[in-house]
């Protein structure tokens, strides 16, 4: 079994703020991860994927996650936000043969001028 | 080249009717995902399928729910006798086969809304 826990429905920062969104799985077997982005009336957008190679994983629009075993975490950051990062944010796992993805419940992010 | 495309974008229909609607999977891509997104259960796994292999019915709510994928391609899920609960945006989303590494790509949604 697995399942996702997303701290915090709504997260608000300033521009050219840290962004910090926080994701903690639960996993039997070695747990595939990703962030997805989705913006309003649209599907999701892949942001970054950890598989088992390097842990500090690089994604797109300057966003970067840690995968820590110790923690189960998986955590999301951004060194300074921008106006165009305001979107939901998905936490999502999987393992080997297991192809279907468990969410999160999401994380809404806000920026403010 | 061309993403998922989903048909209808939006389905305004009638409690009790049946309804069906489309997936058009990444050319290439051998695996092919339907999920739902509701405010109350928030992004759910419905079902899932690998090229030629029995899909993964796991996550269908109920016997209403069907789908089927033709020609290793194109992919219809159908909601029989429709309900207000049914009311979502199902998400379809391709991928090649990577034993759960490979990123899925999703489409842009059917908002499906029962009066």
């Amino acid at each position: 079994a697995q399942s996702v826990t997303q701290l915090g429905s709504h997260v608000s920062v300033s521009e050219g703020a840290l962004v910090l969104l926080r994701c903690n799985y639960s996993s039997s077997v070695p747990p595939y991860l990703f962030w997805y982005v989705q913006y309003p009336n649209q599907g999701l957008q892949l942001l970054l994927k950890y598989t088992s190679a390097a842990t500090l994983v690089k994604g797109i629009n300057g966003f970067e996650a840690e995968f820590k075993k110790s923690e189960t975490s998986f955590h999301l950051t951004k060194p300074s936000a921008h106006m165009s990062d305001a979107a939901e944010y998905f936490c999502a796992v999987s393992n080997f043969g297991n192809e279907k993805l468990t969410f999160g419940t999401g994380t809404r992010l806000t920026i403010i001028p | 080249g061309a993403g998922v495309s989903q048909s209808p974008s939006n389905k305004v229909t009638e409690k009790g009717k049946d309804v069906e609607l489309r997936c058009d999977p990444i050319s290439g891509h051998t695996a092919l995902y339907w999920y739902r997104q509701s405010l109350g259960q928030g992004l759910e796994f419905l079902i899932y399928f690998q090229g030629n292999s029995a899909p993964d019915k796991s996550g269908l709510p109920s016997d209403r729910f069907s789908a089927e994928r033709t020609g290793g391609s194109v992919s219809t899920l159908t909601i029989q006798r429709t309900q207000q609960e049914d009311s979502a945006v199902y998400l379809c989303a391709s991928s090649f086969f990577g034993g759960g590494t490979q990123p899925q790509h999703f489409g842009d949604g059917t908002r499906l809304s029962i009066l």
